[in-house]
C-alpha cells in the first residue's frame, strides 16, 4: 500500500526566506507526483505536476524535484511572501491493477511572517 | 463560467436523511473523483469514474452511491446520512487517470 508522508506538519518562516517542503512515498511505482496548495476553508489548487520520468518542474518561484528511487519529492518556494501562507499537499498517482489512484500526504501548514 | 463547481457549498442534514452533493465540470474530462477530507485522515478517495456510466470504489465507499449519466456531472449521494459522514467533500476531474487533477471548491457537510 502506498503511504505518503510530509514532514514537518507545520512550518513558520520570516518573509523572504526560502521554503523547503518535503514529501516521501513508500512505493516508487508511480506515474506522477502533484503538489497542491490549500487555503483555509478552500479547495485545492494544483501547483505543479511532475511526471515519473522527470527530475524537476518549475513554475515561477516554485521548483519541485522528484527522486523516485529514494521515494522523495521536495517543493522549493523562493523568497517567501505572506501570501504563500497555506497548507501544501503532495499526492502521488500510483499504479494499481484496480485503477490508478491519487494518494495524499497529510500536508505541511506554512506560515510566512511579515 | 468554465471549471469545476460543487453545490451546495454548505449543507446541514439530520441523521438518516438522504442527501446528494453535486459536481459539474466544463472541461469534458473523462475522469471524475470524489474525496472527503477529515482531520487526522487527510484526503481519501470515495468513488471515481472513468467515463459516463463507468464508476468504481475508492478507499472509503461505504454509505455512498454515485452515478454518472453525463460526462460533465458526477453526483454523490449519501443514502442514509450518519454523523461519521460529517466532512468536507471535494470533487475533482482529470483528462485521464494519470493526468493532473483539478479540484472543486468543496462542500462542507454537517450531519446532526
Amino acid at each position: 500500500k502506498q503511504e505518503v508522508t510530509q514532514i514537518p506538519a507545520a512550518l513558520s518562516v520570516p518573509e523572504g526566506e526560502n521554503l523547503v517542503l518535503n514529501c516521501s512515498f513508500t512505493d516508487s511505482a508511480i506515474y506522477n507526483l502533484q503538489w497542491f496548495r490549500q487555503d483555509p476553508g478552500k479547495g485545492l489548487t494544483s501547483l505543479l505536476l511532475i511526471q515519473s520520468s522527470q527530475r524537476e518542474q518549475t513554475s515561477g518561484r516554485l521548483n519541485a524535484s522528484l527522486d523516485k528511487s529514494s521515494g522523495r519529492s521536495t517543493l522549493y518556494i523562493a523568497a517567501s511572501q505572506p501570501g504563500d501562507s497555506a497548507t501544501y499537499l503532495c499526492a502521488v498517482i500510483r499504479r494499481s491493477a484496480a485503477g490508478n489512484k491519487l494518494t495524499f500526504g497529510g500536508g505541511t501548514r506554512v506560515l510566512v511572517k511579515p | 463560467d468554465a471549471g469545476i463547481t460543487q453545490s451546495p457549498r454548505y449543507k446541514i442534514t439530520e441523521t438518516g436523511r438522504q442527501v446528494t452533493l453535486m459536481c459539474h465540470q466544463t472541461w469534458s474530462h473523462s475522469y471524475m473523483f470524489w474525496y472527503r477530507q477529515d482531520l487526522g485522515h487527510g484526503l481519501r478517495l470515495i468513488y471515481y469514474s472513468a467515463a459516463a456510466d463507468i464508476t468504481d470504489k475508492g478507499e472509503v465507499p461505504d454509505g455512498y452511491v454515485v452515478s454518472r449519466s453525463k460526462t460533465e456531472n458526477f453526483p454523490l449521494t449519501l443514502e442514509s446520512a450518519t454523523r461519521s459522514q460529517t466532512s468536507v467533500y471535494f470533487c475533482a476531474s482529470s483528462l485521464w487517470d494519470r493526468n493532473e487533477q483539478y479540484f472543486g471548491p468543496g462542500t462542507r457537510l454537517t450531519v446532526t
